[in-house]
């Protein structure tokens, strides 16, 4: 069974800063890795896709990784800003192991920036 | 809007009731899911459609029942829930194949009462 884990669960920092958010999985026969933004009461919005085949994936001030190999995905927010503030999920779409429809997520790490 | 459309937003519903949440997207996918955010969990895969064809089924309780009668347009009728089944029920979509990434509806706010 996939597990997905992220790290910290939730995490304060002033405006302006550099950001990094972890991600970990226990079954590394994924497809491809999804980082989403949740804003309180709302849907999840879709922020970078990485293919099992590839390192990373940019957009605008995001920077997704990926090391399959070990199980581990990071989210790098650059010049953090207060509109970032929000729950960002990780989610894997499993591989050999399992299903391929799956969609699994990590409980989310919550991200206040402060102004 | 992300182009999957769900209503309604919010709904509030007795344990005898009956109701239905509905998912509508025109983004061209072929399948379609159903998700459960409870507090404090991870999201919950329910229900998985490819093609208008159930793929999955979740170990959901038979007092949800999908339907999906076109490729674009997912149903979650309830009827007889519990109070812990509220919860907030997200719909996604996406395009056949595993290469793909998910888009997910703004979600319908259920509570039992």
């Amino acid at each position: 069974k996939q597990e997905v884990t992220q790290i910290p669960a939730a995490l304060s920092v002033p405006e302006g800063e550099n950001l990094v958010l972890n991600c970990s999985f226990t079954d590394s026969a994924i497809y491809n890795l999804q980082w989403f933004r949740q804003d309180p009461g709302k849907g999840l919005t879709s922020l970078l896709l990485i293919q099992s085949s590839q390192r990373e994936q940019t957009s605008g001030r995001l920077n997704a990784s990926l090391d399959k190999s070990s199980g581990r995905s990071t989210l790098y927010i650059a010049a953090s800003q207060p509109g970032d503030s929000a729950t960002y999920l990780c989610a894997v779409r499993g591989g050999v192991n399992f299903g391929n429809e799956k969609l699994t997520f990590g409980t989310g790490t919550r991200l206040t920036i402060i102004p | 809007e992300t182009g999957v459309t769900q209503t309604p937003r919010h709904l509030v519903m007795g344990m005898t009731n009956k109701k239905s949440l509905k998912c509508e997207q025109h983004l061209g996918h072929n399948a379609m899911y159903w998700y459960k955010q409870s507090a404090k969990k991870p999201l919950e895969l329910m229900f998985v459609y490819n093609f208008k064809e159930q793929t999955e089924n979740n170990s959901v309780p038979s007092r949800f029942s999908p339907e999906c009668p076109n490729s674009s347009h997912l149903f979650l009728h309830l009827h007889t829930l519990q109070p812990e089944d509220s919860a907030l029920y997200l719909c996604a979509s996406s395009p056949a194949g595993v290469d793909y990434g998910y888009t997910f509806g703004s979600g319908t706010r259920l509570t039992v009462v």
